[in-house]
């Protein structure tokens, strides 16, 4: 089967704490891709990264980081010391030959407040 | 104008309208896709469409029609909709379909459709 569960429905922390994420996959492929994406409340998803699945380097941008660990399953996405700004839904996606390729499955997706 | 645009940005239509949803994107990409996001439900993949080719239509009812006239222009004709139908409909485009990472999809702003 293929799933990404976000079990996390929605995190709330206060502003510059740091947070993080989860995000677990199922796949049966052996090359796939991993995506996280934002979407703030104007509603367009905002693409962060993509990881495929022979790179477990941990990557680092600013304040973001993602945590990739094949014997887990798992592709977490850390904020540190967040802001207010980003408050928004973040969704973890998956897409692999046998998800058809064009079918990205996404997660349900996790509400972060982040308040002041 | 960058990236993927899509107008109107809030339609309300009765039951027995006819209307339409238009997409562009001005990235160069040779895919793109319809995506329905219903309150508290997963993104829904609707339709997918590679060189104005349609890919995929996923179940989708009659009443969504889509129109892709060339790479650049996706629609989503709309008729006799339902109240179950109002969601935000996000338009996505990527490179190419299911290519070897390629498919990493950049989405618009969405299009909030409200049913009476």
């Amino acid at each position: 089967a293929q799933k990404v569960t976000q079990a996390q429905t929605e995190i709330s922390v206060v502003e510059k704490e740091d947070v993080t994420l989860d995000c677990v996959y199922e796949t049966r492929d052996t090359t796939y891709y991993l995506f996280w994406y934002k979407q703030p409340p104007s509603g367009e998803l905002v693409f962060l990264i993509r990881r495929n699945s022979f790179d477990e380097q941990n990557e680092i941008s600013g304040r973001y980081s993602w945590n990739f660990q094949k014997s887990t399953s798992s592709f977490n996405f850390t904020i540190t010391a967040s802001q207010v700004v980003d408050s928004a839904v973040y969704f973890c996606a998956l897409s692999g030959r046998n998800t058809g390729g064009f079918k990205t499955i996404f997660g349900a997706g996790t509400r972060l407040f982040v308040k002041a | 104008e960058t990236g993927v645009t899509q107008t109107p940005r809030h339609l309300v239509m009765g039951m027995t309208n006819k209307k339409s949803l238009k997409c562009e994107q001005h990235l160069g990409h040779n895919a793109m896709y319809w995506y329905k996001q219903s309150a508290k439900k997963p993104l829904e993949l609707m339709f997918v469409y590679s060189l104005e080719e349609r890919v995929e239509n996923n179940s989708v009812p009659s009443r969504f029609s889509p129109e892709c006239p060339n790479s650049s222009h996706l629609f989503l004709h709309l008729h006799t909709l339902q109240p179950e139908d109002s969601a935000l409909y996000l338009c996505a485009s990527s490179q190419e379909v299911g290519g070897a990472g390629t498919d990493t999809q950049y989405f618009g702003p969405g299009t909030r459709l409200t049913v009476l």
